[in-house]
């Protein structure tokens, strides 16, 4: 059962331009929603999260959006850089009393100079 | 660097046999957790300890275990290994039982 989706396994997209990596999600008892970057022979790196009390949070370059209604969450990086190129994992962590995190499979972004 | 350190880096055993692979969470965080990702998988929570006890398990094989010692190091131990429990595991710490996880550089297990 596969509560947390990401539906592209990968992306291509030229520099300077809108990446958006999309994320969906099945339980709605899911409280909280981060996005990892993760770069090969490295660990996941937190980027960016978002309550769902919320509908959008924004740092810099990267803005999450949730649709609740849908189950849907996005993230956009704007302007893409070459540097983004990495995976990006969505992640869900449910209301219980713990941490623990449900991801999604990733998908593979690349950016072209 | 997440400060979240695991040893070794690379593991290469053979079926069978038994391997325990060793998180150092970042100073002083409670959370430890273990996931596994195997081959263009995404990460599968395994199990999670908070200051010395078990808060959470996956869907984490009979054959493995974890514990998290007083001094809030972590160990994960595979027993019986198959070729299929070939994977990364990674190691995650957050500073309490819930909140942002900071994950380690991970041990890529290879079983032969």
């Amino acid at each position: 059962d596969q509560q947390v989706k990401q539906n592209s396994p990968s992306l291509s997209v030229q520099e300077g331009r809108i990446s958006i990596l999309n994320c969906d999600y099945t339980n709605s008892m899911f409280d909280y929603f981060l996005w990892y970057k993760k770069y090969p022979a490295e660990g996941p790196t937190f980027l960016i999260s978002i309550s769902s009390i919320k509908d959008k949070n924004e740092d810099g370059r990267f803005t999450v959006f949730l649709n609740k209604s849908a189950k849907h969450l996005s993230l956009h990086i704007v302007p893409s850089q070459p540097g983004d190129s990495a995976v990006y994992f969505c992640a869900a962590r449910g209301s219980s009393n713990t941490g623990k995190l449900i991801f999604g499979q990733g998908t593979t972004l690349q950016v072209k100079p | 660097d997440s400060g979240v350190t695991q040893t070794p880096k690379h593991l290469i055993t053979a079926t069978g046999q038994r391997v325990t692979l060793r998180c150092s969470p970042r100073s002083g965080d409670l959370s430890v957790y273990w996931y596994q990702q195997s081959l263009d998988q995404g990460l599968q929570f395994l199990i999670q300890y908070y200051n010395g006890e078990e808060r959470a398990k996956g869907n984490i094989l009979e054959r493995f275990s974890a514990q998290q010692f007083p001094d809030l190091h972590s160990e994960l131990n595979l027993s019986s290994l198959e070729l299929g429990d070939s994977a990364l595991y990674f190691c995650a710490s957050s500073p309490l039982n819930r909140g942002r996880a900071f994950f380690g550089q991970g041990t890529r297990l290879t079983v032969v």
